[in-house]
Order: C-alpha cells, then sequence, then structure tokens
C-alpha cells in the first residue's frame, strides 16, 4: 500500500520557469511533510518542510503548499536552475506515539531544468 | 559540523552470507534511521535507535538487526543474504527520537549475487 504517491517520474523545465512537483498521501495520521533532493551518488538532502497546521511554507526560491482536504502537496521552485537537476522524493510522517518518528516516502520525481 | 558518514561505500557480498553497514551520526544527533532504497523506488524505513535502543521498526524481517552505541553511532546487521537484499542503505540522524526532520548520509551500496 503506497501511502505517499509522486505520479509524475519525470518532469523537464526550461530554466527560469517555475517548476511544480507534486505529491499526493493518502493516511490521514500524517501531520508533517517534508521535500527532499538527491543527486546520483549521494544520500538525500532536506530541501523544506510544512506542518499540517500550515498551509503554505516557504524558503527562498522553494515554497511548499499543503491541501490538507485533498491529501495533496507540492513543491514550487521559482526560478529553476540548473543545478536543480536531481531527484526530489516527498516524504510523511506521523507524531510518533512510541514507535519511532519513521519517514514515509514516494517514489520521486526526477526533475530535469535544460538550459 | 561533521555530517553523517556511512561506510563502506560499496560492498559485493554473496547470497547467504552476512554483512555489516556502518554508521555515524551528525554531531549532536542521538537518533539514528536505516532506510533500505531499492532501484527506482522511495527509501523504505527498516527501524530507529534512540540511545541505544530500537525505538520503532518498519516491515522488515528480524534477520535484519541493529545496534546503537554510546557515542550514537550505528550498525545495520544483515544474515542470510538475499538476491533482493540489493539495495542502497542510508542511514539519517536526528536531534531526537521525535525530531520530524532527519539527514541522510551518502548510502551503502550492497549487491548480492
Amino acid at each position: 500500500d503506497q501511502q505517499v504517491k509522486q505520479n509524475s517520474p519525470s518532469l523537464s523545465v526550461q530554466e527560469g520557469r517555475i517548476s511544480i512537483l507534486n505529491c499526493d498521501y493518502t493516511n490521514s495520521m500524517f501531520d508533517y511533510f517534508l521535500w527532499y533532493k538527491k543527486y546520483p551518488a549521494e544520500g538525500p538532502t532536506f530541501l523544506i518542510s510544512i506542518s499540517s497546521i500550515k498551509d503554505k511554507n516557504e524558503d527562498g526560491r522553494f515554497t511548499v503548499f499543503l491541501n490538507k482536504s485533498a491529501k495533496h502537496l507540492s513543491l514550487h521552485i521559482v526560478p529553476s536552475q540548473p543545478g536543480d537537476s536531481a531527484v526530489y522524493f516527498c516524504a510523511a510522517s506521523a507524531y510518533p506515539t512510541g514507535g519511532g518518528n519513521k519517514l514515509t516516502f514516494g517514489t520521486g520525481t526526477q526533475l530535469k531544468v535544460e538550459l | 559540523e561533521t555530517g553523517v558518514t556511512q561506510s563502506p561505500t560499496h560492498l559485493i557480498k554473496t547470497r547467504g552470507q552476512q554483512v555489516t553497514l556502518r554508521c555515524s551520526s551528525q554531531s549532536g544527533h542521538n537518533t539514528v534511521s536505516w532506510y533500505q532504497q531499492a532501484l527506482g523506488q522511495g527509501p523504505q524505513f527498516i527501524f530507529q535507535y534512540y540511545r541505544e535502543e530500537e525505538n520503532g521498526r518498519g516491515n522488515f524481517p528480524p534477520r535484519f538487526s541493529g545496534l546503537q552505541f554510546p557515542n550514537y553511532s550505528s550498525e545495520l546487521n544483515v544474515n542470510a543474504l538475499e538476491l533482493d537484499d540489493s539495495a542502497l542503505y542510508l542511514c539519517a540522524s536526528s536531534t531526537d527520537r521525535s525530531s520530524y526532520e532527519q539527514y541522510f548520509g551518502p548510502g551503502t551500496r550492497l549487491t548480492v549475487t
């Protein structure tokens, strides 16, 4: 059962334009969401997060939007740069109730920013 | 500040063998989590250690076991290796067991033949 879904395996965007990466989840217990970026041969790098009590969080060029009623979140990158080309993972977590704070990941979206 | 480090980088083992992977957590972090990332998939949670005790486990069989040491470094042990264990194994550390944000190491690529 895939609780976090990233339905677009790949996305191609021109440099300077907006990149929008989408993520859907099914578990209503999730209360914190994160985006990670991964380059080949490296571990995932934390990018930005959002608590379920918010609907938007912004950090520089990166903004995450959360729509709880639709169980949907998105990551906006503006403007997109060639160095943003990587695999982006959406992850979710539920407040730990003694069982450890595990992250549930989507399958990732490969973003390619073209010149 | 030193980030999360893992060793070895790559490893090739034969089916049925045992393997130990190592992880040093980021300075100031007392919680370590291990994930398995198969090709084309997102990382899957194996287990978490907090102050030397297991603090949560994912859907992995008992032949996956771990340890955390007083300096908060950690080991992942896998017995009776199977071909499907071939994957990237990621270690992540966090400031506390209730912290949402986890910081990952570069991973160990395990190939089982």
